[in-house]
């Protein structure tokens, strides 16, 4: 069974450009969220989403945005990008509420952003 | 929101001692507790987790408890080894679609 798969793993982009990130969630998972982690500030909730509808979302400014597609793959997008944006972007996969399964989570690897 | 506070930031222990990492949590709603371990470079991985209905749950060398009255739920190491260094995340939620985490312990087992 395929874990889950984030594109690109690494990217660099300049100040005010736009970058997408896609995930890919485990097969039959139809929850995707997606998390910005930083040294700092440890892991950061942007939302999630389930059924191709943005369920949950966490306090990040309107330039993160993302969307999911049928298939439940999803793509995150920045615009505008700052420096302090530049951290490890993680999206995790789920039946659709983990508290009604045993495994929680499935965290993909992860795309490193760095902004320049 | 819930607010979520981990404790220690780093950790260093002998190997085959015991390690304890805290959390406490602010939303008394909150009823779902996963930690996660990460190793460097590595994705986060589930490694227990507790639900607000239990006390306590064990899985050979881990355990983890849970005070809902003090909000505060630890994890406990016993026996430590050196492939157990790494960072451990502790998060609450109530609803198990959005996660609160915490900063993270960096847990480093000395051989």
């Amino acid at each position: 069974k395929a874990g889950v798969t984030q594109t690109p793993r690494y990217l660099i982009k300049t100040r005010g450009q736009q970058v997408t990130l896609s995930c890919s969630p485990i097969s039959g998972h139809r929850s995707v969220s997606w998390y910005q982690q930083t040294p700092g500030q440890g892991l950061q909730f942007l939302f999630e989403y389930f059924s191709e509808t943005q369920r949950n979302k966490g306090n990040f400014p309107g330039r993160f945005s993302g969307r999911q597609f049928s298939n439940s793959r999803s793509e995150m997008n920045v615009s505008t990008l700052e420096l302090g944006d530049s951290a490890l972007y993680l999206c995790a996969s789920s039946l659709g509420t983990v508290m009604l399964t045993n495994y929680g989570y499935t965290f993909g690897s992860g795309t490193r952003l760095t902004v320049v | 929101g819930e607010n979520v506070e981990q404790h220690p930031s780093t950790l260093s222990v002998q190997e085959g001692d015991s390690a304890v990492i805290k959390c406490t949590y602010s939303d008394s709603a909150s009823n779902y507790f996963p930690w996660y371990k990460q190793e460097l470079g590595k994705r986060p991985q589930l490694i227990i987790d507790i639900r607000s209905n239990v006390g306590e749950k064990k899985d050979q060398r881990i355990a983890v408890t849970l005070n809902k009255t003090a909000k505060h739920f630890s994890l406990h190491i016993t026996e430590t080894q050196p492939e157990d260094s790494a960072v451990y995340f502790c998060a609450a939620s109530k609803t198990g679609n959005q996660f609160y985490f915490g900063t993270g312990t960096s847990l480093t087992v000395i051989p």
